[in-house]
């Protein structure tokens, strides 16, 4: 059965700190994996990585994937109390979105 | 506006009633899909179509029903509505062919309280 965890379930930092998300899989004929923020109610598209594209980043906010290892970490420098919000990550594996399988997400509270 | 709006974005029914989720979208895309979240389950797919003439079941179908009216537009009905059916719900849409891959985007979602 294909599976995604994401790591931790909560964080609390403060502004400014840098953290960490994780994100592993076990997903058969594996196509791409893709980060949301979801703050109060759609998540929002953040990247898309594939093996041809392993390393995303956006300003603050950078992503990669381990295809061997199977994981993908979210980075985020500088914490403002913006990127408060829950980070969902998905795996896709071929044969398009339908089969796209969520994590349960990272709450992740920035304080002042 | 957004690219993808659903009405209502609030609805308490009581149990037994019917309930209709509306879902229209301005991207052009072929593929719509109905989620559900729950607290600690996460997202779970529900239904999804990838034309008009497309229905498919997804994980969790038991209990609702769906139709794609045209390619723009994509509802969820409740047929009976029972309390474990009180989730957040939400649409989305996909267009593989105009290069996102995988990529959904997500409406702004419908809270759903089933009394």
């Amino acid at each position: 059965e294909d599976k995604v965890v994401q790591s931790p379930l909560s964080l609390v930092v403060h502004e400014g700190d840098t953290v960490t998300l994780n994100c592993s899989y076990e997903v058969t004929n594996f196509r791409s994996l893709l980060w949301y923020k979801q703050e109060k109610k759609a998540p929002t598209f953040l990247f898309m990585l594939t093996s041809s594209g392993i390393e995303k980043k956006s300003g603050r906010l950078s992503s990669i994937l381990d295809k061997k290892e199977l994981f993908s970490i979210l980075n985020i420098t500088a914490t403002q109390t913006g990127d408060s919000a829950v980070y969902l990550c998905a795996v896709g594996p071929q044969g398009g979105s339908e089969k796209l399988v969520f994590g349960k997400g990272t709450k992740l509270t920035v304080n002042p | 506006d957004a690219d993808v709006t659903q009405t209502p974005r609030n609805r308490i029914t009581k149990t037994g009633k019917r309930i209709m989720l509306e879902c229209s979208q301005t991207k052009g895309h072929d593929r719509m899909y109905w989620y559900r979240q729950d607290p600690g389950l996460g997202l779970r797919l529900i239904y999804y179509s990838f034309d008009v003439k497309d229905i498919n079941k997804g994980e969790i179908s038991d209990g609702y029903s769906v139709s794609r009216q045209a390619q723009a537009k994509f509802s969820l009905s409740l047929e009976s509505a029972i309390p474990n059916q009180t989730a957040l719900y939400f649409c989305a849409t996909s267009d593989p062919a105009k290069g996102g891959g995988n990529t959904i985007y997500f409406g702004e979602g419908s809270w759903l309280t089933v009394v």
